[in-house]
């Protein structure tokens, strides 16, 4: 079976430039998330969907990131317009109702973002 | 909400030597507790799990016990190999009833020949 897919894997931009981030799911999991990840802070969770619906935004650190799941087997993450302190690496993680038991998220590769 | 306190790294030990990667946690009840493990390059992937006090929770050698009166989720692994080094995460769910996982800031472990 398919895991978590993202891409880019790697990209390199500029100030000021749109940057969007995709997603796919596992096929069949209710539950998606974004997490990034630096040095500084750790893995954060941004946003998280249930159902194709967002749940909790709270970890959007400001208006320049939003973010969409048009149906259940994509998603985007987007920047406008990025910045320097952008830079990082964005996880998408999909799960099915028992996590909570389980503990068992299921991450992608991640995307590095460097914003120059 | 919940949150997880592990310690800092970077680890390096050398093959075979024992690890310890401490975990402590602050929740509300008696939550399931989890270890993530990220290989250079990768994503996350769970490495075990404990779903209540006093279970063990093992895997490719790795082992951590839920201990409730010390709030403690220790990682161990009596002789650590090269393929190891990675950054371990100690994690749990972030409230009663989440479906979200709170994670610890992650050590890095390097393990040299």
């Amino acid at each position: 079976d398919a895991g978590v897919i993202q891409s880019p894997r790697h990209e390199v931009t500029e100030m000021g430039q749109e940057v969007t981030l995709r997603c796919k799911p596992i096929s069949g999991h209710d539950y998606l998330f974004w997490y990034r990840q630096t040095m500084m802070r750790g893995l954060e969770l941004l946003i998280y969907f249930n159902n194709n619906v967002p749940i909790d935004d709270s970890g959007m650190p400001e208006d320049r990131f939003s973010a969409k799941m048009p149906n259940a087997s994509f998603s985007t993450l987007k920047i406008q317009p990025s910045e320097p302190r952008d830079s990082a690496v964005y996880f998408c993680a999909s799960s099915h109702e028992r996590a909570y038991d389980t503990g068992e998220l299921f991450f992608g590769e991640g995307s590095r973002l460097t914003v120059l | 909400g919940n949150s997880v306190t592990q310690m800092e790294g970077p680890v390096t030990l050398s093959e075979e030597a024992f690890l310890t990667i401490n975990c402590t946690y602050t929740a509300t009840g008696y939550p399931s507790l989890f270890w993530y493990v990220q290989y250079p390059g990768e994503g996350l992937q769970l490495l075990l799990k404990a779903t209540k006090a006093d279970d063990k929770g093992s895997n490719k050698g790795f082992e951590a016990t839920y201990r409730k009166e010390t709030t403690s989720f220790h990682l161990e692994k009596g002789s650590v190999q090269v393929s190891d080094s990675a950054v371990y995460f100690c994690a749990l769910p972030s409230g009663a009833g989440s479906y979200q996982l709170t994670f610890g800031k992650g050590t890095k472990l390097s393990v040299i020949p």
